[in-house]
């Protein structure tokens, strides 16, 4: 067990809905990361948050959403899904922002259909 | 940026007989190489890391070697077990990055009997 939860484990929803997921980090972790995996492909970053501050952007839609909150849990917000949006979520966590290693929670399983 | 390329992107090894996995970055900088592990529908988890001032580090079956003049670090494993059948993922990271990991594609191990 990394110490890192994510709920939900699985997700199905339509298209043109809205989910959210959430994280809650290692205790103590201040760095938050966001990472999409579809279907045997690799990991893809989203977006990291650092004591409740957005610091870095990856490759995220304009339709996902994130953000930190004072006891330092996150949510990923997904809008208007597509087919295309189905893949596993991960949340990660670290102390820092550098230098240090990443655990990881175990996913949401999301399925638009 | 910071960009990691991982090779191969699949690995076939004989149980008992040794595999490597190597990566190249681009950014002198960085200095943070972490390994993660990922077994299918599960969690990537870091099985080992190495850092710019260490050129080799083992732990029991796994290894890494850095070499920063030629900017390759590669992951080793000998004596190969069923177990290890996975996902292997490298990362780099360091100031060029802001110190966000920058993932390796992945190479998928697959242990024959």
């Amino acid at each position: 067990d990394s110490g890192v939860t994510q709920t939900p484990k699985h997700l199905i929803t339509a298209t043109g809905q809205r989910v959210t997921l959430r994280c809650s980090p290692r205790s103590g972790d201040l760095s938050v990361y966001w990472y999409q995996q579809s279907l045997d492909q690799g990991l893809q970053f989203l977006i990291q948050y650092y004591n409740g501050e957005e610091r870095a952007k990856g490759n995220i839609l304009e339709r996902f959403s994130a953000q930190q909150f004072p006891d330092l849990h996150s949510e990923l917000n997904l809008s208007s899904l597509e087919l295309g949006d189905s893949a596993l979520y991960f949340c990660a966590s670290s102390p820092r922002t550098d230098r240090t290693e990443a655990f990881f929670g175990q996913g949401t399983r999301l399925t638009v259909v | 940026g910071e960009n990691v390329e991982q090779h191969p992107s699949t690995l076939s090894v004989q149980e008992g007989d040794s595999a490597v996995i190597k990566c190249t970055y681009s950014d002198s900088a960085s200095n943070y190489f972490p390994w993660y592990k990922q077994e299918l529908g599960k969690r990537p988890q870091l099985i080992i890391d190495i850092r710019s001032n260490v050129g080799e580090k083992k732990d029991q079956r796994i290894a890494v070697t850095l070499n920063k003049t030629a900017k390759h670090f590669s992951l080793h494993i000998t004596e190969t077990q069923p177990e290890d059948s996975a996902v292997y993922f490298c990362a780099a990271s360091g100031v060029g990055s802001n110190y966000q990991l920058i993932w390796g594609a992945g190479t998928k191990l697959i242990i024959k009997p």
